[in-house]
């Protein structure tokens, strides 16, 4: 199956900093990529879907400008949280867009004090 | 109604016990139907694709039902090590956008 790394696999981080989650896949060229955030106990929940060379379109209720996609190549897509806050401390996942198989990155563990 | 709905459970069986999930969609329209596993602080992990036909991996069995719009997974002989999350997956119409449900909690004790 397809091989998606993510990093950092958790960070702690004081309210108002940026974060900047790292997707790569190791083993294929992803044009899309679907970013997912998950809540303790809740579902995935996509917040957004980055395109390789073009704007990320976003989920409604999700702030673009809070929540900054950047997937300037085939094998490497961006998340930044900017100005996180606590209640933007969850698990974000990323995933490419596959064909009959869906394969996730291992997870951003967020914890913002 | 949301997309996807399952029942969150917990489902606490014994071990070698059959234990059976369900899941409910909303679009008629669409195409693609999965089971995932998730395992507590981990990613997601497919588990098995569901075929209109019905489909069997071993001790799991997956179903589809068009007309009511449900999704089955069966789990016979339930191992401890199958003590997880099963989520259920449903691809938005025309494209391959997987819209997730809450997930259904699994506890199979000795």
């Amino acid at each position: 199956g397809a091989v998606v790394s993510q990093h950092p696999s958790w960070v702690i981080c004081k309210s108002g900093t940026s974060v900047k989650i790292e997707c790569r896949s190791l083993d294929f060229q992803a044009t899309t990529m679907f970013w997912y955030r998950q809540f303790p106990k809740q579902s995935l929940m996509l917040m957004a879907t980055s395109n390789e060379g073009s704007k990320a379109t976003y989920e409604q209720g999700v702030e673009k400008d809070k929540f900054l996609i950047n997937h300037a190549s085939l094998t490497l897509s961006t998340l930044t949280v900017t100005s996180a806050h606590p209640e933007d401390s969850s698990f974000y996942i990323c995933m490419p867009e596959g064909q009959n198989e869906q394969f996730f990155g291992p997870g951003t563990r967020l914890t913002v004090l | 109604r949301k997309e996807v709905e399952q029942d969150p459970g917990p489902f606490n069986v014994p071990e070698g016990a059959t234990v059976a999930f369900n899941c409910t969609y909303s679009n008629s329209a669409s195409q693609s139907f999965f089971w995932y596993r998730q395992d507590c602080r981990k990613e997601p992990k497919l588990l098995m694709s569901v075929y209109s036909s019905g489909n069997e991996d071993g001790r799991f069995t997956a179903q589809l039902n068009r007309a009511s719009q449900y999704i089955s997974l069966l789990i016979r002989d339930s191992k401890l090590s199958d003590s997880a999350t099963y989520l259920c997956v449903v691809n938005r119409e025309g494209s391959y956008i997987p819209t997730f449900g809450r997930g259904t909690s699994l506890i199979v004790h000795p």
